[in-house]
């Protein structure tokens, strides 16, 4: 069974703050990882994807990837309150499998 | 260019009724997927269509649901008879050719079952 673990939360940081959302993943083969945003009642929404170890820069978002550890993190830079949601980690296998393993989520609030 | 579109947005019915869901994909997505989203939790994915194929099917509950794709490109989901349990968020999503890894969702249909 694979799984992508994802502390639920609440995280809460003030504004200006940076916010450090954490993932751990238990397939070695799984080969693409993405940050999506959540709000509440909303659909998912792709932040995010991370291929290769090391970070990978976006605006104020920043993806980490260490196979070895089998760990990704996102990092919210300036948060905002407008960042408030719910954070879903999700891996994928490789080639066409295409199937997104997500994990449960980390509800985020940025206080002003 | 338009998104995702998913009807009903909400949907409620009784317990062993019959209910369908339809997803129209982006223009030019030939790959869909629908997925249920149960409160508190990630998506699941129930099935994966490249074109009309269904390539991946293994997460979907055979006995009461079912899914098409007749030609290609919109698709329905079916569940019947529904049980309390399947109150969830259905999510579609869909991506470009060779591009599994860009999944762009619908707004999701809630189905609340009494």
């Amino acid at each position: 069974q694979k799984e992508v673990e994802q502390n639920s939360g609440p995280l809460s940081v003030p504004e200006g703050a940076i916010a450090s959302l954490n993932c751990t993943y238990s397939d070695r083969g799984s080969q693409s990882f993405f940050w999506y945003r959540q709000y509440s009642g909303k659909s998912p929404e792709l932040i995010m994807f991370i291929y290769s170890n090391g970070d990978k820069e976006d605006g104020r978002f920043t993806a980490q990837l260490n196979k070895a550890s089998q760990y990704v993190s996102l990092l919210i830079r300036d948060s905002q309150p407008s960042d408030s949601a719910t954070y879903l980690c999700a891996v994928m296998g490789g080639g066409s499998n295409y199937k997104l393993t997500f994990g449960k989520g980390t509800l985020l609030t940025v206080n002003p | 260019e338009a998104g995702v579109v998913q009807s009903p947005r909400y949907k409620i019915i009784e317990k062993k009724q019959p209910v369908a869901f339809w997803c129209n994909p982006i223009s030019g997505h030939n790959t869909l997927y629908w997925y249920l989203q149960n409160l508190g939790q990630g998506p699941e994915l129930l099935i994966r269509y490249e074109n009309e194929e269904a390539v991946d099917d293994s997460q979907l509950p055979k006995d009461r649901f079912s899914a098409e794709r007749l030609k290609g490109v919109d698709s329905t989901l079916k569940i019947q008879p529904a049980e309390l349990g399947d109150s969830a968020v259905y999510l579609c999503a869909s991506s470009p050719p060779g591009k599994g890894e860009t999944q762009y969702f619908g707004p999701g249909t809630r189905l609340l079952v009494l």
